[in-house]
């Protein structure tokens, strides 16, 4: 099983429309993350989580919101899903004691809004 | 300050030729560079990492050199082989306070290696 679990990996939904991506992960670490993946545009931060009470936007953090369930689960939400976040989202978490930061990232989540 | 640019956004190699991909950053705390790479359908994983105070850091086919004074670092793919194909993303990591560390990733570079 991966150790970090993403779902969806696929929804098509319509304009409007609120959307839930749920990610659980299994390796134990405290920090938790959201991206957002487009091309050419690289990976961009949303939101960000370093334990159940801690909740920090990233740099796009507009139209998203989270909720840091338990230590570990993390969801995003599309309170009104548009357009132009149609696009591959991934979740991450990291170990706090690693000096370097590596993510540990799940397979992704990708969603169309029409 | 937080930027880091990565080139070339897409790469072909032929099979057993050496790939780069180049990436420069300005903010000079930058602490530690990664590089991550990305498979089809896959998440991003750590491939190999430096810190400033050396300059090439060497992991079987890959190497990251680090220029320091020109606020550049680059992978080096040996031998290409077509399963290196994917996408590579550099990064540079700051020390932001109280145990948190920031992350800034390039915009990636598609690889395909090519038989």
């Amino acid at each position: 099983d991966a150790d970090v679990t993403q779902t969806p990996r696929n929804r098509i939904t319509k304009t409007g429309k609120r959307i839930m991506l749920e990610c659980s992960q299994t390796k134990g670490h405290d920090r938790m993350y959201w991206y957002r993946q487009d091309p050419g545009l690289g990976l961009r931060l949303i939101y960000y989580s370093f334990d159940v009470k801690d909740i920090n936007k990233g740099e796009i953090s507009d139209g998203y919101s989270v909720s840091r369930q338990a230590q570990a689960k993390f969801s995003l939400s599309l309170e009104s899903a548009i357009p132009n976040q149609t696009a591959l989202y991934f979740c991450a978490t990291s170990d706090p004691w690693d000096r370097g930061g590596e993510l540990f990232f799940g397979e992704g989540s990708r969603l169309t809004v029409l | 300050q937080q930027q880091v640019k990565q080139s070339p956004q897409s790469l072909i190699v032929q099979k057993g030729g050496i790939s780069i991909i180049n990436c420069a950053y300005e903010n000079t705390a930058f602490d530690y560079f990664p590089w991550y790479q990305q498979f089809p359908g896959k998440g991003p994983a750590l491939l190999i990492a430096i810190r400033p105070d050396v300059s090439e850091k060497k992991e079987g086919r890959f190497t990251i050199s680090f220029n320091k004074s020109a606020k550049q670092f680059s992978l080096h793919i040996m031998d290409s082989q077509p399963g290196d194909s994917a996408t590579y993303f550099c990064a540079a990591t700051v020390y932001s306070g109280a145990g948190s560390y920031q992350l800034t990733f390039g915009k990636g570079t598609k690889l395909s290696v090519i038989p």
